[in-house]
């Protein structure tokens, strides 16, 4: 079965430090995303992409950075961590338009909290 | 420019009773998807049932079905014979054509009462 996998599953950072959350995908799906859900609210794109190698801003890249190294991997970067980041990060795999299956499939989502 | 709308912030209904969440959605494209999906109290977010917005009948899976109405940019779930662990937030969502991203409603939260 598809699956998608992230880690850490919890995370606390200070202020200031780097965060590095990270997901694997093993559905073979060319586009993978990551967004946050903050609290009462729906889910909000910061970045996505299209294959290995290729990152995209969404709607919400300030403060983040994304790394795609390989069609499985996907990687969410905080330089420099500040409070607004605590949130619940989720990633996600899709297949490129045009492939039979359009919907995208989630991972478990890593909660993270900046002090 | 694309929106996808969900009005009820909550609905409670008694448990085996039949329920129907409401979306709306914004598109200039002719050919777009439509999705539901599904949030569980622990978090995880798990795709339910999609529409095509070229077929003319409603997706059923299991005990959801769609209720799309075109002319109204209208997109409801509907969740027949509801149980307790249907509790949970539900999004609805909408990927128009040559288009890899989804765009996703505020949700709606359901309580199933026994």
């Amino acid at each position: 079965e598809a699956a998608v996998t992230q880690s850490p599953r919890n995370k606390v950072a200070v202020t200031g430090g780097k965060v590095t959350l990270s997901c694997n995908q093993t559905n073979n799906h060319n586009n993978m995303y990551w967004y946050r859900q903050d609290t009462g609210h729906g889910l909000r794109l910061i970045h996505y992409s299209y294959g290995a190698g290729s990152t995209e801003k969404g709607d919400i890249p300030d403060g983040y950075k994304a790394s795609r190294p390989s069609q499985e991997n996907f990687s969410l970067i905080l330089e420099l961590a500040t409070p607004s980041q605590t949130s619940v990060y989720f990633c996600a795999s899709g297949d490129a338009w045009g492939r039979p299956s359009y919907e995208q499939y989630f991972g478990p989502g890593t909660r993270l909290t900046v002090l | 420019a694309q929106k996808v709308t969900q009005t009820q912030t909550s609905i409670s209904v008694m448990e085996k009773t039949t329920v129907t969440m409401d979306c709306v959605y914004e598109t200039q494209d002719s050919s777009y998807f439509l999705f539901w999906y599904k949030q569980t109290a622990s978090g995880e977010i798990v795709f339910l049932i999609r529409q095509d917005s070229y077929k003319k009948e409603n997706a059923t899976v299991g005990h959801y079905s769609l209720n799309f109405q075109k002319p109204k940019s209208s997109i409801g779930l509907i969740i027949t014979a509801t149980q307790i662990e249907d509790s949970a937030v539900y999004f609805c969502a909408m990927r128009e054509g040559n288009n890899n991203r989804i765009f996703f409603g505020d949700g709606t939260q359901l309580v199933v009462k026994p």
